[in-house]
């Protein structure tokens, strides 16, 4: 593709519920972010996936989050019982390398009700 | 710990002015310092970065600079232009694992007529 493609581009969901946000990587990158950016704020590192070794969770806020990459490409991120606090814009990015320019999809915003 | 520290986090400057901004570092095994800006609405995009074996890197208006002694980089705009105004973010990456980069909170710039 053309670029990194993220969808839904928006997604309301009551309190509670469970919401899927997938990302589409740049084909042959294989390095592969997440990254949560509330209304005015930063990017708050979530997980980063390097080939095929395990990903890197640290930035996962809680249990409720969960992301997985299948075959190298793809990768979904899972919010359990979604909270209020989790309405954000959630950003996918990928890369060739491990250093080296990041390319954004233009994210997933999420509003919890 | 992993933590990349950013200021100012608002710069207002008048058109033809310069700007500039810094960043430090926790993490002396970092060797990659990007600079992205994110205009309103709109993905964050690599704009210039530098690797840790030269100490300045420009491109036109912009300039890095980095001192890895001090573990601190900055970005200097020259002649700023009304569309510059945006949030831009330093990142560095982080080791003990796969090198992911973890951004700085962000400096929105506002350039006036």
């Amino acid at each position: 593709g053309a670029g990194v493609s993220q969808s839904p581009s928006n997604k309301v969901t009551e309190k509670g519920k469970d919401v899927e946000l997938r990302c589409d990587p740049i084909s042959g990158h294989t390095a592969l972010y997440w990254y949560r950016q509330s209304l005015g704020q930063g990017l708050e590192f979530l997980i980063y996936f390097q080939g095929n070794s395990a990903p890197d969770k640290s930035g996962l806020p809680s249990d409720r989050f969960s992301a997985e990459r299948t075959g190298g490409s793809v990768s979904t991120l899972t919010i359990q019982r979604t909270q209020q606090e989790d309405s954000a814009v959630y950003l996918c990015a990928s890369s060739e390398g491990v250093t080296g320019e990041l390319f954004f999809g233009e994210g997933s915003r999420l509003t919890v009700l | 710990g992993e933590n990349v520290e950013q200021h100012p986090s608002t710069l207002s400057v008048q058109e033809g002015d310069s700007a500039v901004i810094k960043c430090t570092y926790s993490d002396s095994a970092s060797n990659y310092f990007p600079w992205y800006k994110q205009e309103l609405g709109k993905r964050p995009q690599l704009i210039i970065d530098i690797r840790s074996n030269v100490g300045e890197k420009k491109d036109q208006r912009i300039a890095v600079t980095l001192n890895k002694t001090a573990k601190h980089f900055s970005l200097h705009i020259t002649e700023t232009q009304p569309e510059d105004s945006a949030v831009y973010f330093c990142a560095a990456p982080f080791s003990g694992g796969y090198n992911k980069l973890i951004f700085g909170a962000g400096t929105r710039l506002a350039v006036h007529p």
